[in-house]
C-alpha cells in the first residue's frame, strides 16, 4: 500500500488564522481525498482533490473555507481558513491507488483557541 | 445518495469470544464494502474488504459476509484478543464513487 505522510501532525492555532496541511504520497495515486473526524465521530468527506482542476466539495463544505490544491499525483494541500474553535478536529488525507482500495494518512490534529 | 447504518455502536466481549458487527446500505448499486479498524489516536486501517461478486471473504480470524438481496454485510472476528479493541468502521461505494462510512462500532475486548 502507499505510504502517506501529513504535515503538521498537530497544531494549536488562534481563531481567525489559517493553517495549511500537506499530504505527501510515496507513489502516484489516482484519487486523493480530505476527511474530517471530530472526537468520537465517523469520517466526514470534505472534498476530492482533483489533479489540475478545482476540488469537488461535499455538501456543507466550500472552497473559500477549505481551499485545496493538488499540483501533481503525489501531493495535495488542505487549508483551513479563518479558523474558529468549531474547526478543531482531526483532518485526514486519504488516497486510492486503484479503483477502490483506499488508505488513510496519519492525520493532523488541530486545536483552535 | 448512499446511506450506511452500523450496529451496534458499542460491543463488549470477553477475550476468546466472537464479535459480530453489522452494516446495512441503501443503494443497491454499491459493489465495494471495506472495513477499517481505528485504534485510539491512530489512522483508520483497512483490515478487509469484499466486492459484490462474492458472498464471503476470510483472513485469519476476520471474515466478512455480504447479502446483496438484503443489502447488509457483517464483520466477524473470532477468538478475540485485547489488541482487537478499537473502533471499527464499515463503508460502501460503487465503482469510483466516494466511500460512505457507517458511524462506527467501539469494540472492547476484556482479558
Amino acid at each position: 500500500s502507499a505510504v502517506i505522510s501529513q504535515k503538521p501532525s498537530r497544531d494549536i492555532c488562534q481563531r481567525g488564522t489559517s493553517l495549511t496541511i500537506q499530504c505527501q504520497v510515496d507513489s502516484q495515486v489516482t484519487m486523493m481525498f480530505w476527511y474530517r473526524q471530530q472526537p468520537g465521530q465517523s469520517l466526514t468527506l470534505i472534498a476530492t482533490a482533483n489533479q489540475g482542476s478545482e476540488a469537488t466539495y461535499e455538501s456543507g463544505f466550500v472552497i473559500d473555507k477549505f481551499p485545496i490544491s493538488r499540483p501533481n499525483l503525489t501531493f495535495s494541500t488542505l487549508t483551513v481558513s479563518n479558523m474558529s474553535p468549531e474547526d478543531s478536529s482531526i483532518y485526514l488525507c486519504s488516497v486510492r491507488q486503484n479503483q477502490e482500495t483506499q488508505y488513510f494518512g496519519p492525520g493532523t490534529r488541530l486545536l483552535v483557541l | 445518495g448512499e446511506n450506511v447504518e452500523q450496529h451496534p455502536s458499542t460491543l463488549s466481549v470477553q477475550e476468546g469470544d466472537s464479535a459480530v458487527i453489522k452494516c446495512t446500505y441503501s443503494d443497491s448499486a454499491s459493489n465495494y464494502f471495506p472495513w477499517y479498524k481505528q485504534e485510539l489516536g491512530k489512522r483508520p486501517q483497512l483490515i478487509i474488504d469484499i466486492r459484490s461478486n462474492v458472498g464471503e471473504k476470510k483472513d485469519q480470524r476476520i471474515a466478512v459476509t455480504l447479502n446483496k438481496t438484503a443489502k447488509h454485510f457483517s464483520l466477524h472476528i473470532t477468538e478475540t484478543q485485547p489488541e482487537d479493541s478499537a473502533v471499527y468502521f464499515c463503508a460502501a461505494s460503487m465503482g469510483y464513487s466516494t466511500l460512505t462510512f457507517g458511524k462506527g462500532t467501539m469494540l472492547l475486548v476484556s482479558p
